[in-house]
């Protein structure tokens, strides 16, 4: 099993443009989670997906937009990216969206704004 | 709003030495997992303590949970250098996604 799967590992973006970071997952999690991590600000939701279906703003959803494109799938997309948006982007999936079971992570996308 | 706090945020040791990590609520909640983050890489489950007052030993690593099921401590003895990573808290409440800490920065010199 390749576990939680994230594309790409880099991006440089300038001010303004799109994109659309992937993840997907092998597990068969109903839950999926995307977050992004900045120096001294830790893990911070911007968006969940606790069934395939639904999808829900989390801590700092502003400026993303999110697809929950099939139980194993679940996209992040910068409309226009900002520099504020330069992070490193972690997506992650349970098996349950409630309870004390295991939160997987990928490996993150590494995301520069210019 | 649920305040997370875990300290300290930065710790540098000497390999060998003990030491501890401290996470801590202003709201009761059911468990709480520890996870670590290694430089490049996502975190990774360590542990998940689900009983007030609960102590979960992994190896050198040895996890209390408070009896009040608001904060929860992490030990390292005898540190190695491979320990070196970010030490993340996350309480668990019902169905709502995990909210990380800010994490404690662990470096374990050789």
């Amino acid at each position: 099993n390749a576990g939680v799967t994230q594309t790409p590992k880099f991006q440089v973006l300038k001010t303004g443009q799109s994109m659309t970071l992937q993840c997907a997952q092998d597990m068969n999690h109903n839950s999926m989670y995307w977050y992004r991590q900045d120096p001294g600000m830790g893990l911070r939701l911007i968006y969940y997906s606790a069934s395939e279906g639904t999808t829900d703003k989390g801590e700092v959803p502003n400026g993303y937009n999110v697809s929950r494109l099939n139980k194993r799938e679940f996209s992040l997309r910068l409309e226009s990216a900002a520099p504020s948006q330069t992070s490193v982007y972690f997506c992650a999936s349970k098996r349950l969206a409630g309870g004390p079971n295991e939160q997987f992570f990928g490996p993150g996308t590494r995301l520069t704004v210019l | 709003t649920q305040l997370l706090e875990q300290s300290p945020q930065f710790l540098s040791i000497q390999e060998g030495e003990n030491l501890t990590v401290y996470c801590n609520s202003s709201s009761v909640f059911s468990s709480l997992q520890w996870y670590r983050q290694e430089p490049g890489e996502g975190p990774v489950l360590l542990v998940t303590v689900v009983t007030g007052g609960e102590v979960k030993k992994l190896k050198r690593l040895t996890f209390q949970f408070g009896d009040a099921r608001k904060d929860s401590s992490l030990h390292i003895t005898a540190a190695q250098p491979g320990d070196t990573g970010l030490y993340l808290c996350a309480p668990i409440s019902g169905n709502t996604p995990l909210v990380f800490g800010k994490g404690t920065r662990l470096s374990v010199i050789a």
